[in-house]
């Protein structure tokens, strides 16, 4: 069955430093996978797509890479800031029309 | 202006009761979903809907009914609420497949006792 897997432990840094969360999936091949961003008691906000195609993306401190040999996704955030600090979910997307979320990174940035 | 709004933002009912979740956005989307996200956080989909027509419907209970009247609105609507009902819902809205991501709403909390 498809699946995804996000670093189920929460992943606590420093600020300034470089956050990475890893997103694997297996028995998928997704035409793109996107990230979002949940705060507490909201919906997700997109973030990026990749598509499978593509390397790497970038959009301001993001950076989010698309191995689809290896199965997996890189996010990072640079130079950190606590206002970074929520729940990262990544989404692929597959050819049945479904955005299919993982269980999501809690992310924690400490002053 | 929201631009996915879902009500009521809290639900608190008993079991067996039938309730009602509504869900308008104003993008201009031609593509509505409804996605359910239980305790452990997961986020499932649902239901989609294209230009009011059912695209995906995942395996949920015949007691979850989705109506889209037009392609603004999609409504969800569950009879003969279980405790296992309770959960975060989340309705959505994207362009066609979703490549510019998909909108959330802020959420409706249900919670069956």
């Amino acid at each position: 069955s498809q699946k995804i897997e996000q670093n189920s432990e929460a992943l606590n840094i420093q600020e300034g430093k470089t956050a990475t969360l890893t997103c694997n999936y297996t028995n998928y091949s997704p035409a793109y996978l996107q990230w979002y961003r949940q705060d507490p008691g909201r919906g997700p906000v997109f973030l990026l797509l990749i598509r499978e195609n593509e390397k790497e993306k970038r959009k301001e401190r993001l950076k989010v890479t698309f191995d689809t040999t290896l199965k997996q996704s890189l996010f990072h955030i640079t130079a950190s800031q606590p206002a970074d600090s929520a729940t990262y979910l990544c989404a692929p997307y597959n050819q049945g029309g479904k955005l299919i979320f993982g269980q999501g990174t809690e992310l924690s940035v400490k002053p | 202006d929201t631009a996915v709004s879902q009500t009521p933002k809290y639900l608190v009912t008993q079991m067996g009761n039938d309730k009602s979740i509504k869900c308008e956005q104003n993008l201009g989307h031609d593509t509505m979903y409804w996605y359910k996200q239980d305790s452990k956080k997961f986020l499932k989909i649902m239901f989609s809907y294209n230009n009011k027509e059912l695209i995906i419907n995942e395996t949920v209970p015949n007691r979850f009914s989705p109506k889209s009247p037009d392609k603004a609105h999609l409504n969800l609507h569950i009879n003969s609420l279980e405790l296992g009902d309770s959960a975060v819902y989340f309705c959505a809205s994207s362009q066609a497949e979703g490549a510019r991501g998909y909108t959330f709403g802020s959420g409706t909390r249900l919670t069956v006792v």
